[in-house]
């Protein structure tokens, strides 16, 4: 079975760091692009960024570049997201999601407020 | 950036009543190997979105045989042939043909 488990949320301060995991089992963690997708409260889906199978590329939303990096460990099966110099804008819940976004996680929220 | 333009945003259906949404794009979403990578998902109350429909019209497994997706280039559908009431939630449809990929706002689904 696939899962997917999102973790490192929390509050944090505008202009804070925070680092999201995605831990995935149940598939061949190597052989997946992998996403970030987030939802701020009450509002539609953004998709965030996407890492290729190998990390050889990524691909980032406007709003986040310079500022958010996705990275994996393949030998870990596991999807981070740092986020670096956080807005309030950035709170949301944070999904990570495979491939062409076939599985999703459960979500971990993030809230930058003051 | 693509532009996905989802209509109606809010649809009120009867029990067993058919249902439809209309998700447009701002520009063709054929890619260059010729598939059109246009998704839908259902997002239930509280839970996380669960993707129904890939590249147009295919079914993932497990979903039921009333929700259908078609059309091309810049125009799709989602149809319901007879709503029930797990089908209660909000409907996205998503480009993955370009970068960055977008989802349309959102149709919420309630029943009357």
């Amino acid at each position: 079975e696939v899962q997917l488990v999102e973790s490192g949320g929390g509050l944090v301060q505008p202009g804070g760091s925070l680092r999201l995991s995605c831990a995935a089992s149940g598939f061949t963690f190597s052989s997946y692009a992998m996403n970030w997708v987030r939802q701020a409260p009450g509002k539609g889906l953004e998709w965030v960024a996407n890492i290729k199978e190998d990390g050889s590329e990524e691909y980032y939303v406007d709003s986040v570049k310079g500022r958010f990096t996705i990275s994996r460990d393949n030998t870990k099966n596991s999807l981070y997201l740092q986020m670096n110099s956080l807005r309030i804008e950035d709170t949301a819940v944070y999904y990570c999601a495979r491939g062409l976004a076939h599985y999703w996680g459960q979500g971990t929220l993030v809230t930058v407020s003051s | 950036d693509v532009v996905m333009t989802q209509s109606p945003l809010s649809l009120p259906v009867t029990l067993g009543q058919p249902a439809s949404i209309s998700c447009r794009s701002s520009q063709s979403l054929v890619y260059t190997n010729g598939n059109t990578y246009l998704n839908w998902f259902q997002q239930r109350p509280g839970q996380s979105p669960r993707r129904l429909i890939y590249k147009v019209s295919n079914r993932e497994s497990g979903v039921p045989d009333r929700f259908s997706g078609s059309g091309s280039v810049t125009d799709f559908t989602l149809k319901i042939s007879r709503v029930e009431a797990e089908d209660v939630g909000v409907y996205y449809c998503m480009q993955g043909t370009h970068w960055p990929w977008t989802f349309g706002q959102g149709t919420k689904v309630e029943i009357k």
